[in-house]
């Protein structure tokens, strides 16, 4: 069935310095990246999506990349800040009917002072 | 403010008994969704809705049972028949493509 590996799974970086997360899917169909940030005890929070027809989509320090031929897309986050320590989700679906995202594992980040 | 809440945030349940977690939205989305949530595993989707009265299994549905008599709640019960149930459970919903909004989450112990 459809899947979606996300890696790492931790990520610690310095106050200031960037973080790259990645994903692979393997639904060649899908056509829907979203990106989303859990806290503690929270439910997800969409943080930035991005649809098949552009390879790059940037919102201030959030950036996102697809590459659909490789079925890659990164989550970037550039001036990293305390506040942005969390659990980042990737996902991919089609934007069909069927709507179902599938979710990668997760990845914590933590941003060290 | 519109939103989607669950309750209970915590649930405590022994072995045996079956629980119900709600979910209602104020949002007028049609489609609504349950997700399981487990340390290192992303988020599994148990149920789904696109409509009022309509439901689909998801990829994880043994053990559970839901109900859309109304556009504005979907509650998921929790059976006996779910093997392992302790996890975090998460309630969404979503007005066409795009964004999927959550809810807070409910966290069901078994004891």
């Amino acid at each position: 069935g459809e899947n979606v590996e996300q890696h790492p799974s931790t990520l610690s970086v310095q106050e200031g310095d960037s973080a790259v997360i990645k994903c692979t899917y393997s639904d060649s169909a899908s056509n829907y990246f979203p990106w989303y940030k859990q806290e503690l005890g929270k439910g997800p929070q969409l943080i930035i999506d991005i649809r098949s027809n552009v390879g790059e989509k940037k919102d201030q320090r959030i950036a996102v990349t697809l590459n659909k031929t490789a079925k890659h897309f990164s989550l970037h986050i550039t001036e990293t800040q305390p506040e942005d320590s969390a659990v980042y989700f990737c996902a991919a679906s089609r934007e069909d009917s069927s709507y179902k995202l599938i979710f990668g594992s997760g990845t914590r980040l933590l941003v060290r002072p | 403010d519109g939103g989607i809440t669950q309750s209970p945030k915590y649930l405590f349940r022994k072995e045996g008994q079956n629980v119900t977690l709600s979910c209602e939205q104020n949002l007028n989305h049609d489609a609504m969704y349950w997700y399981r949530q487990d340390p290192g595993q992303g988020l599994r989707l148990i149920y789904y809705s696109q409509i009022v009265n309509d439901f689909q299994k998801g990829d994880i549905a043994e053990g559970y049972s839901v109900s859309r008599e109304k556009k504005e709640s979907f509650p998921l019960t929790v059976t006996s028949a779910q093997k392992n149930p302790t996890a975090f459970y998460l309630c969404a919903s979503r007005p066409g493509p795009g964004e999927l909004f959550f809810g807070e989450g409910s966290r069901l112990t078994v004891l």
